[in-house]
């Protein structure tokens, strides 16, 4: 099993859309957690962290489960310039961040 | 905030030529970097992990005399793809964290180098 584990879609879903993401690990002890965007042919950029007690950044939400060990990535009012590749990632007790395969989302008119 | 440049953005080169990445942090310390390689469509991996002063730590399957990486002081990395082949072509990103806080949790990545070897 993967250490980081998502959904690699993609996702295709119009503007104005809702649209949510999980992504699973498997260290019960990673301490931090992370949602970056990638656009095609560009390096990633952080999107938003994510606390224990769930945190919001417009229309970005996200959450982490700590009982289910995943953390999820909530995306409201979906525009064009959303679509992109979402990476989860976790930060274990080992001080290791582990990328996640990342999820595509296509938003479209 | 954080920025971490990385040089050049795009190179081609014949094969068995020697290619030398530059990853710089330019507002912060950074002792650990971290090179990445991503082929198309295709997630990151992580190469190697490099720290200032001492000898890279490789991923398994990386081979570290094929890529060597030397991270002389808090702000540079280098990455040297030593005789590349076409199979070496590829995006390759270095990300740098920061030294300490906070900071120390995030990775701030270059924009980028793209080596295609013809």
């Amino acid at each position: 099993r993967k250490e980081v584990e998502q959904d690699p879609g993609p996702f295709n879903v119009p503007e104005g859309a809702t649209v949510a993401f999980n992504c699973t690990y498997s260290n019960s002890a990673s301490q931090s957690f992370f949602w970056y965007r990638q656009d095609c042919r560009k390096e990633p950029k952080l999107l938003m962290s994510v606390y224990s007690s769930g945190n919001e950044d417009g229309r970005f939400t996200a959450q982490l489960n700590r009982a289910s060990q995943y953390i999820s990535l909530l995306i409201r009012d979906s525009k064009l310039s959303d679509s992109a590749t979402y990476l989860c990632v976790v930060n274990n007790a080992g001080n290791m961040l582990t990328f996640g395969g990342g999820t595509r989302l296509m938003v479209k008119p | 905030g954080a920025v971490v440049s990385q040089h050049p953005s795009w190179v081609i080169c014949k094969s068995g030529t020697s290619v030398k990445i530059e990853c710089r942090s330019l507002d912060f310390q950074a002792t650990t970097m971290f090179w990445y390689r991503q082929f198309p469509k295709q997630s990151l991996m992580l190469m190697a992990t490099s720290n200032e002063g001492s000898k890279a730590t490789y991923e398994q399957g990386v081979e570290k005399d094929k890529f060597l990486i030397n991270h002389a002081s808090l702000t540079l990395s280098t990455l040297t793809v030593t005789s590349a082949h076409p199979e070496d072509s590829s995006f390759y990103i270095c990300s740098a964290r920061g030294a300490r806080g906070s900071g120390a949790n995030v990775l701030t990545f270059g924009a980028g180098s793209r080596l295609t070897v013809l």
